[in-house]
């Protein structure tokens, strides 16, 4: 059954940068049928989408934030990250990785999220 | 960027009743859209695909219909453990989007 887990720092200051990773277990991100992905939702709000990546790179950013996001696989370790730069408080968000199935154009596995607050 | 709306933002549902959400797209997303669960504290959870398939494991009492830009979810029998927030997800093209979300609540 596939997994995923985030991780990072859950504090991170002003101006610096967000930097998180999903490691992904029974399964491998080399497979041709899936992206990977990053979804956040801020406290009390809705699903925004970070950005989408393949297993052999191309990604795909949310034009409101692809200035800032960078989203790249390793597929020795099996994982793929997230770095988002300059953050302020409106990046404060519940951020969550997930695999976008080609198949069924929607994401069908999540992480269980992780806590990001920007705050001095 | 295609818009998801989402109507209406709270709906108010008795335990047994039949709950509709509705999800309009500012341009057509045809059959590709999407309908989550989310739980509180939870991770969303895929329920419906191509606008009316369910995903793998999902009971018969939720059902989608819909295609080009209105879409609905709809619950026929409201368990208790259906109380959540839904959202609708289109990937018709890059970048998707999500809907603004839908929280069914206890009446």
């Amino acid at each position: 059954q596939l997994h995923l887990q985030e991780s990072g720092p859950g504090l991170v200051k002003p101006s610096e940068t967000l930097s998180l990773s999903c490691s992904v277990s029974g399964g491998s991100i080399n497979s041709g049928s899936y992206y990977w992905g990053w979804i956040r939702q801020p406290p009390g709000k809705g699903l925004e989408w970070i950005g989408s990546v393949y297993h052999s790179g191309s990604p795909y950013y949310n034009p409101s934030l692809k200035w800032r996001i960078t989203i790249s696989p390793d597929t020795s370790k099996n994982q793929f990250s997230l770095r988002l730069r300059s953050v302020t408080a409106s990046d404060t968000a519940v951020y969550y990785c997930a695999r976008f199935s080609w198949k069924l154009e929607a994401f069908d596995v999540w992480g269980q999220g992780t806590v990001v607050t920007v705050s001095s | 960027e295609i818009v998801l709306t989402q109507s209406p933002a709270t709906l108010s549902v008795s335990p047994g009743e039949r709950a509709t959400l509705s999800c309009r797209a500012s341009q057509s997303v045809r059959s590709h859209l999407a309908w989550y669960q989310q739980k509180s504290g939870q991770a969303p959870r895929l329920l419906i695909y191509d606008a009316s398939t369910r995903a793998t494991g999902i009971p018969a009492r939720f059902s989608g219909s819909g295609s080009g830009t209105d879409f609905t979810l709809t619950i026929s029998s409201l368990e208790p453990e259906d109380f959540a927030v839904y959202y609708c997800q289109h990937r018709v093209d890059w970048p998707l989007t999500f809907g603004g979300g839908t929280k069914v609540e206890i009446k």
